[in-house]
């Protein structure tokens, strides 16, 4: 079946301008995860959703990072007024269950340049 | 707060050589601990891990024993093949968490 799934797969944003993210996970998977991977370092969390409900939003940078899963499959991370330091690769993953338990996918992940 | 420290790469070998990458971590509680391999042009996947003291995970010839006592996780295969050339991440997850720790990643390369 498909696995996760971003769009786009490369953006290019003017400073100051709001960009979205879109993640489909695998059908069926209860948790969903962003995460912000910088060029050359290890995925950082950003936030968990478990179906629609967002249980831990700890590792978003700012408030102009929001994110949402309003009917528990499809996600969307938004950033508004993008700044240089934001560029990097978002990935989104998802799990069946638990995350603890069960292995997380992957998506492509989404190339974000702020210029 | 948990942390995750792996070794720097690049790590280059020749074929069917050992391979160590070594992990270790900072965490309160019992993690759960894994290693992550990107391949080339591919997305993150989950390659093992191991959820208790002294659990060994294993795949794909790849081995990694959970070590509590010296709160490391060091990943291992006995002969390494030219397709094994990736980027290898190790990660925790602490107890009862959602939030995944990653380590800043491992390049290999395998000489044929």
């Amino acid at each position: 079946g498909a696995g996760v799934s971003q769009s786009p797969r490369y953006k290019v944003a003017k400073r100051g301008q709001d960009v979205a993210l879109r993640c489909d996970p695998i059908s069926g998977h209860v948790s969903l995860f962003w995460y912000q991977q910088a060029l050359g370092q290890g995925p950082e969390f950003l936030t968990y959703f478990q179906n629609e409900a967002q249980l831990d939003k700890s590792g978003l940078p700012s408030d102009r990072f929001f994110a949402e899963r309003p009917e528990g499959s499809v996600s969307t991370l938004k950033i508004q007024r993008t700044q240089q330091e934001d560029s990097a690769v978002y990935l989104c993953a998802s799990s069946i269950g638990q995350p603890s338990s069960y292995e997380q996918y992957f998506g492509p992940g989404t190339r974000l340049t702020v210029t | 707060g948990n942390s995750v420290t792996q070794m720097e790469g690049p790590v280059t070998l020749s074929e069917e050589a050992f391979l160590t990458i070594n992990c270790t971590y900072t965490a309160t509680g019992y993690p759960s601990l894994f290693w992550y391999v990107q391949y080339p042009g591919e997305g993150l996947q989950l390659l093992l891990k191991a959820t208790k003291a002294d659990d060994k995970g294993s795949n794909k010839g790849f081995e990694a024993t959970y070590r509590k006592e010296t709160t490391s996780f060091h990943l291992e295969k006995g002969s390494v093949q030219v397709s094994d050339s990736a980027v290898y991440f190790c990660a925790l997850m602490g107890t009862g968490g959602f939030k995944t720790i990653f380590g800043a990643g491992t390049r290999l390369f395998v000489k044929a």
